[in-house]
């Protein structure tokens, strides 16, 4: 069974720059997450979806980010504009139950 | 105080060594509790998932929580350099809640 598939795996871009991060989970998976990992620290909840709709994206930075899962299977994350403080490791994670969780590698952001 | 207390290692043992690694938390709701390896550059992948309280094992890995005090244990016997990784524990309420995270332990085993 393939896991979770996030593209691309590195991206560097200036500030003020677009960037979007894309995942496609586990197949059969409702529940879809976006986290947000700094170095030293463990991942952060940034949205959930269930299926189509986003059920908790209270940490969600919502003046420069913004998601949507098309369809409930795919999912893209999006940083409009980004800044500097946002370089960090985005990762993608799914479950059937919501007691566990299944992460895909990450995107690995680096802002100039 | 955060929810979730983890010491940040690092943490370096020789091979063959038993491992323990901790979680401290302060959420009295909490009764869904992981661990997480998580290898560099590498997403994190579920190691162990317990239930309230109690032990469970799994091959050389143990996972312990202990309630009453607020404190889980991974143990990790007979260590190899391939358990090098960072571990991270974490926990959640039965509620429509995110799951909390600890900081990671990083964790070396020395050939």
């Amino acid at each position: 069974e393939a896991g979770v598939v996030q593209s691309p795996r590195y991206k560097i871009i200036e500030k003020k720059q677009p960037v979007a991060f894309w995942c496609n989970p586990i197949s059969g998976h409702n529940t879809l997450y976006w986290y947000l990992q700094n170095l030293g620290q463990g991942p952060e909840l940034l949205i959930r979806y269930e299926n189509e709709e986003a059920v908790d994206d209270s940490q969600l930075p919502k003046d420069r980010f913004s998601a949507e899962r098309l369809k409930g299977v795919d999912s893209t994350l999006k940083i409009q504009p980004a800044e500097l403080g946002d370089s960090a490791v985005y990762l993608c994670a799914s479950s059937l139950s919501d007691n566990e969780q299944f992460f895909g590698p990450g995107t690995r952001l680096t802002v100039l | 105080q955060k929810e979730v207390e983890q010491d940040p290692g690092p943490l370096s043992v020789p091979e063959g060594a038993i491992v323990s690694l901790n979680c401290t938390y302060s959420n009295s709701a909490f009764q869904y509790f992981m661990w997480y390896r998580q290898y560099s550059r590498k997403g994190p992948e579920l190691l162990m998932y317990t239930y309230s309280s109690g032990n469970k094992e799994d091959g050389r890995f143990t996972a312990q929580v202990d309630k009453s005090s607020k404190y889980i244990s991974l143990f990790i016997r007979d260590s190899q350099p391939s358990d090098s990784a960072t571990y991270l524990c974490a926990m959640k309420d039965p509620g429509n809640t995110p799951l909390v995270f600890g900081k990671g332990t990083r964790l070396s085993v020395i050939a």
